[in-house]
């Protein structure tokens, strides 16, 4: 049972290029998040997801997208990397009705 | 949703108890109170989450008066390990699919 998993560990894109953050829970949780922490800043909520081919906006949407075809896997698309996406990328789930979300260990984004 | 409020910074000597006061003005009816920690590097961890009185696990206790509009954690006998950043959430009852974290509490344990 491995939780919350995120690839890559770390990652220096260039200013432009695109990648996708992976996500993958096996704790059959229904709720997703990602959410973006810049240095000495706490978490800011780029997008979520209630289930499968349900997801939604948060605080800080622009310049991401992420899609949700299964209860499993929730991938954070970066089109256009720019400086400002330099941060360090959370994935979290939960259960409905449970205030409790389990987080992936993260992805260091550094984009120049 | 209930904007949160903590100090920015605490310092604290191995074995004392600490206690982190989070202020929620705006708290609403169905909203429920939460606890993260965060170490260095690593995603939040959740600790506790209460909606009045008092709540206590095996790792800290959770202090929230009649007008829930603070709420305290209390750590027992805090060691060189509890250093971290602590975060107060606010979330809606049943719904929670919205919550923001605030820049915490610094948390230092001096041994």
């Amino acid at each position: 049972n491995a939780g919350v998993t995120q690839t890559p560990k770390f990652r220096i894109l260039k200013i432009g290029q695109s990648m996708t953050l992976q996500c993958t829970q096996d704790m059959n949780h229904n709720y997703m998040y990602w959410y973006r922490q810049d240095p000495g800043m706490g978490l800011k909520l780029i997008y979520y997801s209630v289930g499968a081919g349900i997801t939604d906006k948060g605080e800080v949407p622009n310049g991401y997208n992420v899609s949700r075809s299964t209860t499993e896997d929730f991938p954070l698309r970066l089109e256009l990397a720019a400086p400002s996406q330099t941060s360090v990328y959370f994935c979290a789930c939960k259960v409905s009705g449970s205030y409790e979300q389990y987080f992936g260990p993260g992805t260091r984004l550094t984009v120049t | 949703l209930a904007k949160t409020t903590q100090p920015i910074s605490m310092d604290s000597y191995e074995g004392q108890e600490v206690n982190i006061t989070c202020s929620h003005n705006n708290i609403a009816t169905n909203d429920y109170i939460t606890w993260y920690q965060q170490f260095p590097s690593q995603g939040p961890r959740f600790i506790i989450q209460g909606y009045k009185t008092k709540v206590t696990n095996e790792v800290a206790s959770l202090f929230i008066p009649a007008d829930r509009k603070s709420s305290t954690l209390s750590l027992p006998r805090v060691s060189l390990s509890d250093t971290a950043v602590y975060y107060c959430l606010v979330a809606l009852s049943g719904g929670y699919q919205k919550v923001t974290f605030g820049t915490g509490t610094k948390l230092q344990v001096i041994p």
